[in-house]
């Protein structure tokens, strides 16, 4: 189906452990996007990819690993989770950056918890 | 601090009443995007407006960008229970899009 897909929807891991979030569009969109949300911060920026193999940071890529080899995926890795890494987690991808009028399609989301 | 500053943060009205949501930054933004969250989905893309002053309508929905391309509102005339959900507005600083916290807006029927 075309869209953009994120998996697992749900995820428990424990304190330390590495967990990958992943993220597969269907668009061949260049530019590709993760975000956080959080009660009381709304969406903040982790990393974003203007294309495969380019990658750059956000607003809070701290404890964030990223990867695109491939143009339709661009999964987000916690390398040593944290507590404070639990929260909702949305890929997101565009046609263009978000200086031109192109929207972002989003995600259903993965929620992570970590204990 | 936020970018974007929205308000209300919570909005709860009867079915049948008008609502207005604001987005308000100090910076100058190339274009202005709302964008309406349900509970358990990702945000979906309303409407995108780039010109200074410019009003958009999507049905009920009326969207305007203020003139010094700095604020916008989005107001909803009559609103519906399927109104109901988290509104977004995001805008461009850079080459990124940056999000205001949002305004949860609940239609009661």
């Amino acid at each position: 189906d075309a869209g953009i897909t994120q998996s697992p929807r749900y995820k428990i891991t424990e304190t330390g452990r590495q967990v990958t979030l992943m993220c597969h569009q269907t668009w061949s969109h260049s530019y590709m996007f993760w975000y956080r949300q959080d009660l009381g911060h709304g969406l903040r920026l982790i990393y974003y990819s203007a294309a495969a193999d380019i990658t750059d940071k956000g607003e809070v890529p701290d404890g964030y690993v990223v990867s695109r080899s491939k143009t339709e995926n661009f999964p987000l890795t916690l390398e040593s989770a944290t507590r404070s890494q639990t929260s909702v987690y949305f890929c997101a991808s565009s046609e263009g950056p978000g200086s031109t009028n192109y929207g972002y399609t989003f995600g259903s989301g993965t929620r992570l918890t970590v204990v | 601090t936020q970018l974007l500053e929205q308000s209300p943060q919570f909005l709860s009205i009867q079915e049948g009443e008008n609502l207005t949501v604001y987005c308000n930054s100090s910076s100058v933004f190339s274009s202005l995007q709302w964008y309406r969250q349900e509970p358990g989905e990702g945000p979906v893309l309303l409407v995108t407006v780039v010109t200074g002053g410019e009003v958009k309508k999507l049905k009920r929905l009326t969207f305007q960008f203020g003139d010094a391309r700095k604020d916008s509102s989005l107001h909803i005339t009559a609103a519906q229970p399927g109104d109901t959900g988290l509104y977004l507005c995001a805008g461009v600083p850079s080459h990124k899009l940056s999000f205001g916290a949002g305004t949860t807006v609940t239609v009661r029927a």
